[in-house]
């Protein structure tokens, strides 16, 4: 079974800091990657996903992810967060072969301080 | 816009209850899943639904049941509630076909089972 992981539990930047948040995962086969974000008091919103083409894929609010192959890894970054930025972000990865299916990672919350 | 709608957004129980959390989705979306969020765990599945009157077990179901009698609803039950199950619980909905679409989510429910 695939696996997750966010290396970064909590993570606090002030504003315009650059941000990168960690996401690994453990399959080999192809796969398809998402990055899932939760502010205070709100359910879980897509921030970008990426399935197939370039492997560095933008989404909303300025994120973007690359996608490594090689690294079996799916980053998450921003250039320069902003204070409406303080949330939780959710790493998700679903296998071809496991239908529709997604499997999280830990989650890291971010706070950026104003 | 997806809306996914679950009944209750705390929920306070006693242990040995039988409870009943109810998630409706609005988009006629086949796929539905219940997850549970805890801290530094992420979002772990516990049954997922193709299709009324289909379900499958996630990760953990232990302890828990569901109900798709109708498309729109899918219930998850906890049958004799226990203090473990003291969480917040999402569901979540998607359109079938191909495995990248996106999972909408619920508000969740946090439920406290004393």
């Amino acid at each position: 079974a695939q696996s997750v992981s966010q290396h970064n539990h909590h993570v606090i930047l002030s504003e315009a800091a650059s941000l990168e948040l960690g996401c690994n995962y453990s399959y080999g086969g192809t796969v398809n990657l998402f990055w899932y974000v939760q502010y205070p008091g709100q359910h879980l919103q897509l921030l970008l996903k990426y399935f197939s083409g370039d492997p560095l894929v933008k989404g909303i609010k300025g994120f973007e992810a690359e996608f490594i192959k090689s690294k079996f890894s799916f980053n998450l970054r921003k250039p320069s967060v902003q204070w409406s930025d303080t949330a939780e972000y959710f790493c998700a990865v679903n296998a071809n072969n496991a239908g529709n299916m997604l499997t999280f990672g830990g989650g890291t919350r971010l706070m950026v301080k104003p | 816009d997806v809306k996914v709608t679950q009944s209750s957004r705390y929920l306070v129980k006693r242990t040995g209850e039988k409870v009943f959390l109810e998630c409706v989705q609005d988009m006629d979306h086949e796929n539905m899943f219940w997850y549970r969020q805890d801290p530094g765990l992420g979002l772990r599945l516990i049954y997922f639904s193709y299709d009324v009157k289909m379900k499958e077990k996630g990760d953990i179901p232990e302890g828990y049941s569901v109900s798709r009698e109708k498309k729109e609803r899918f219930s998850l039950i906890l049958e004799s509630a226990s203090t473990n199950q003291t969480s917040m619980y999402l569901c979540a909905s998607s359109s079938p076909g191909q495995p990248n679409q996106p999972q909408h989510f619920g508000d969740g429910t946090r439920l406290s089972i004393l």
